[in-house]
């Protein structure tokens, strides 16, 4: 079945480190992977996303990176900031013949330490 | 900038009890979605709607479950007869295509059945 897996559970970094949140998914007709952030109450939010005809994307301090053969895509975040404590979801979809359903990880919280 | 709107916020119901939690979809969206999360648990599709029917249901999504676009504005999701187990907070989404392509989520309704 789908499924996507997501580690760790919990990140703890000094601000100014870099964080790395990893994902693997099941279904091999996966091809588009989002990540969002969903700070304490408010609703998640797209973060960066990467289609599968690209292995690396990047937006400012983040980047995702994906391999298809391993069937395996990260977040990376640079010079981490305490604005950046959150949790993280990684998602998984399929492209064509998808309704949009979108597979969630298990959701990574990230604190940043001052 | 356009938001997916839900109300109520926090709904606490008796068991066996009829809820309906409201969405407002972006207006020139056309697929909509409804996940919900467990406390402590992952987000988890529950369904999606283009087209004022049923895309894709999954198997949390059973006859007590219901979704309707009851006018041009609103998306609803109705459980009949509500379980401990359905407490969780449900989320709403929203985009403009189906797959490859940013959810819009609204900020949750967090339901308990008591």
């Amino acid at each position: 079945g789908e499924n996507v897996e997501q580690h760790p559970s919990t990140l703890s970094v000094q601000e100014g480190d870099s964080a790395v949140i990893k994902c693997t998914y099941s279904d091999s007709a996966s091809n588009y992977f989002p990540w969002y952030k969903q700070e304490l109450g408010k609703r998640p939010q797209l973060i960066i996303d990467i289609r599968s005809n690209v292995g690396e994307k990047k937006d400012q301090r983040i980047a995702v990176t994906l391999n298809k053969t391993a069937k395996h895509f990260s977040l990376h975040i640079t010079e981490t900031q305490p604005e950046d404590s959150a949790v993280y979801f990684c998602a998984a979809s399929r492209g064509s013949g998808n309704t949009g359903k979108l597979i969630f990880g298990q959701g990574t919280t990230l604190q940043v330490k001052p | 900038e356009p938001e997916v709107t839900q109300t109520p916020s926090h709904q606490v119901t008796q068991m066996g009890q009829e809820v309906i939690l409201r969405c407002v979809p972006i207006s020139n969206h056309l697929y909509f979605y409804w996940y919900r999360q467990i406390l402590g648990q992952k987000v988890e599709f529950l369904v999606s709607f283009y087209n004022n029917e049923i895309s894709e249901k999954s198997e949390i999504f059973d006859d007590q479950f219901s979704v309707e676009r009851p006018d041009g504005s609103n998306f609803t999701l109705k459980i009949r007869s509500t379980k401990l187990e359905d407490s969780a907070m449900y989320f709403c989404a929203s985009s403009v295509y189906r797959g490859n392509t940013e959810a819009f989520f609204g900020q949750g309704t967090r339901l308990t059945v008591v």
